[in-house]
């Protein structure tokens, strides 16, 4: 099972946003709606921020959401803060039965 | 609160074997599957496998089949993912994570484990 293709790294200033996005393909990202997104930052673990492609844990700001058109799922971040500044990682369920993650996108705030 | 916590950082020798472990507080134990992850230095997230609410069910990740054994210890709500045939490679964070298994079964990870840092070094 290959990863999720993500871009390596996103920048963008404060108060803009960004969308990071999640190529899988018809096995995974395209087959169920079972998309997720993790915030982590260094030496944490990852933290849920997106579940079930466009759902939001509570607690999470409404600023971060979620969206995902056949086989690649996005993560957009509006009113881009410092505190945004991390990685971000999604993941998908397969036909496989398993999980898959994407290579991780490191997001600098500038 | 929910709370995994998981053992401290570990040692091993290429070709050992490595056991990590993984306490459940604040929830029905029994209602969760428990999944393993790992994060090489610099890397990203790899999915390793789960074991099953009842404790009888594993699903390894083809990656680590016959090399991964997790098991579950219901007395004391922990769960542990055994590694062996270690190599360089395998050095890493290894994370537990939960899904939900019953009243709905989840496919996203909402509480991780803190990690565990698994050196392989002769």
């Amino acid at each position: 099972q290959s990863a999720l293709t993500q871009p390596a790294s996103v920048s963008e200033s404060p108060g803009q946003s960004i969308t990071i996005s999640c190529t899988g393909s018809s096995r995974d990202v395209g087959a169920y709606n079972y998309v997720s997104w993790y915030q982590q930052f260094p030496g944490k673990a990852p933290q849920l921020m997106i579940y079930d492609v466009n759902k939001r844990p509570s607690g999470v700001s409404s600023r971060f959401s979620g969206s995902k058109a056949g086989n690649t799922a996005s993560l957009t971040i509006s009113g881009l803060q410092a505190e945004d500044e991390a990685d971000y990682y999604c993941s998908s369920y397969t036909k496989s039965s398993t999980w898959v993650f994407g290579g991780g996108t490191k997001l600098t705030v500038l | 609160q929910v709370q995994l916590v998981q053992s401290g950082a570990e040692v091993g020798k290429p070709g050992a074997s490595v056991k990590i472990s993984c306490k459940a507080s604040g929830y029905s134990f029994s209602n969760y599957y428990m999944h393993w992850m790992r994060q090489a230095p610099g890397q990203g997230l790899e999915w390793m496998g789960l074991i099953n609410a009842n404790g009888v069910g594993t699903n390894y990740a083809p990656t680590f089949q016959g090399r991964v054994t997790m098991t579950r210890d219901t007395s004391t709500s922990t769960d542990y993912m055994e590694l062996s045939s270690l190599s360089s490679d395998d050095t890493a964070v290894y994370f537990c994570a939960r899904t939900q298994a019953v009243a709905g079964t989840t496919f996203y990870f909402d509480f991780w484990g803190q990690g565990t840092l698994v050196t392989v070094s002769s």
